[in-house]
């Protein structure tokens, strides 16, 4: 596609339920990564998907955090068991490959606003 | 530890004057520099970067950044403001992966908020 696509823009959820936000990055990129916007906070990294290789999961916050890449192309971020405090903006963004050499943008969709009650 | 740090909350600045928001990091081995712009209920857009090269780095819509390794520095900047550009402003680095930095993931500062007035 033209960019990156996230959906939904806004989700409402009540403690304790389990959520799925879904990224659909530009076609033809390889790299795909996960961040959490939170007020005040800035942006804070996730996790982060190359090709088929195993996906860096150093920035999850818990384990109530999971993510999956199907196919090299739309990832699914899951939140389970929600928590008030996981009320933020989450951010999906991706790239061309990365690597040592490589200088390429992340380019960023317009974000998920998950708000639990 | 790599680290970015936006000093400034807010920057507030007349149009037609110009401005600058600041950014320091530090980082091991030679840092890939970004800045992003966010306008409200939108993502991020890439602004532009420093790799290797000339200091002074031209980019979207009128700004530019100077790095300056000597400080750990790359100031945003653009010579005269527009009331459009009221915007959150982020910096952001990625680590030298000979240097056993991130694997790609960006460091973000924690934004600074830009409001321009007529």
């Amino acid at each position: 596609g033209a960019g990156v696509s996230q959906s939904p823009s806004n989700k409402v959820t009540e403690k304790g339920k389990d959520v799925e936000l879904r990224c659909d990055p530009i076609s033809g990129h390889t790299a795909l990564y996960w961040y959490r916007q939170s007020l005040g906070q800035g942006l804070e990294f996730l996790i982060y998907f190359q090709g088929n290789s195993a996906p860096d999961k150093s920035g999850l916050p818990s384990d109530r955090f999971s993510a999956e890449r199907t196919g090299g192309s739309v990832s699914t971020l899951t939140i389970q068991r929600t928590q008030q405090e996981d009320s933020a903006v989450y951010l999906c963004a991706s790239s061309r490959a990365q690597g040592a050499k490589s200088k390429n943008i992340q380019y960023f969709g317009a974000g998920t606003r998950l708000s639990v009650l | 530890a790599q680290s970015v740090a936006q000093p400034e909350d807010q920057v507030n600045v007349a149009e037609g004057n110009p401005l600058t928001v600041k950014c320091t990091y530090s980082v091991s081995g030679n840092p890939y520099l970004f800045w992003y712009v966010q306008y409200p209920n939108r993502g991020l857009q890439f602004l532009l970067k420093y790799i290797t090269g000339d200091n002074l780095v031209k980019g979207s819509y009128g700004f530019e950044a100077e790095f300056n390794k000597s400080q750990t520095s790359f100031h945003l900047k653009k010579p005269s403001a527009l009331v459009s550009d009221s915007a959150l402003y982020f910096c952001a680095v990625r680590g030298d992966m000979n240097y056993g930095g991130s694997q790609g993931n960006l460091i973000f500062g924690k934004g600074t908020k830009l409001s321009v007035k007529p």
